[in-house]
């Protein structure tokens, strides 16, 4: 099947710095991903769908300029927590839709912000 | 507004048995459903998807079925095993304008007992 795959794993970061997680699809092609945030015995909550080479549409309540999300390739998804803050920790969860509309999820990433 | 919802919320069962997982949806509008697993702190392996066309899916002892109409899908697990342990997501996904995405359910919490 599909492979996601997510980088880094686990980050801890400073309050007030940024980090960036990458989402890749191994291989296929993904002109569609989706990012989520999964907090502790939560379901998943879609935080913005990223289209390649266009902007990404982001879910009501989610701040677009605190979750920067870049869509370079059709392979490569990035999304920067800025200035990040303890109640940002989190599992951030990618995936990546085929074009049968299947989606195929990364493994997450646990962020903590100390 | 399309809402998912997943009963029981959490399920311990001593191994051997079989076992019936919920999920109801309130939009029957939608594309397909998918089953996924989590296990704590990993990310999502999907189970089956069933197409919106489709009754019924199967992979090995899981069962998926799906009644569109009347917005309930059942996961069905066959002489359950300690490796079963997990939550078990189910989600929707929708077309069409702003619902071309997942929505996912509140999950479910399964313990097989040895």
């Amino acid at each position: 099947g599909a492979v996601v795959s997510q980088h880094p794993s686990r980050v801890i970061c400073k309050s007030g710095t940024s980090v960036k997680i990458e989402c890749r699809s191994l291989d296929f092609q993904a002109t569609t991903m989706f990012w989520y945030r999964q907090f502790p015995k939560q379901s998943l909550m879609l935080m913005a769908t990223s289209n390649e080479g266009s902007k990404a549409t982001y879910e009501q309540g989610v701040e677009k300029d605190k979750f920067l999300i870049n869509h370079a390739s059709l392979t490569l998804s990035t999304l920067t927590v800025t200035s990040a803050h303890p109640e940002d920790s989190s599992f951030y969860i990618c995936s990546a839709r085929d074009l049968g509309f299947e989606q195929y999820f990364g493994p997450g990433t646990r962020l903590t912000v100390t | 507004k399309q809402e998912v919802t997943q009963i029981p919320a959490a399920l311990s069962v001593p191994e051997g048995e079989n076992l019936v997982l919920n999920c109801s949806f309130t939009d029957s509008a939608i594309y397909n459903l998918q089953w996924f697993r989590q296990d704590p702190g990993k990310g999502l392996t999907s189970l089956l998807l069933i197409q919106s066309s489709q009754r019924e899916q199967t992979s090995g002892r899981l069962n998926a079925s799906l009644d569109k109409s009347s917005g309930r899908s059942t996961l069905y697990i066959a002489a359950s095993q300690p490796g079963d342990s997990a939550t078990y997501l189910c989600a929707v996904f929708g077309y069409g304008g702003a619902t071309n995405k997942l929505i996912f359910g509140t999950g479910t919490l399964l313990a097989v007992q040895p």
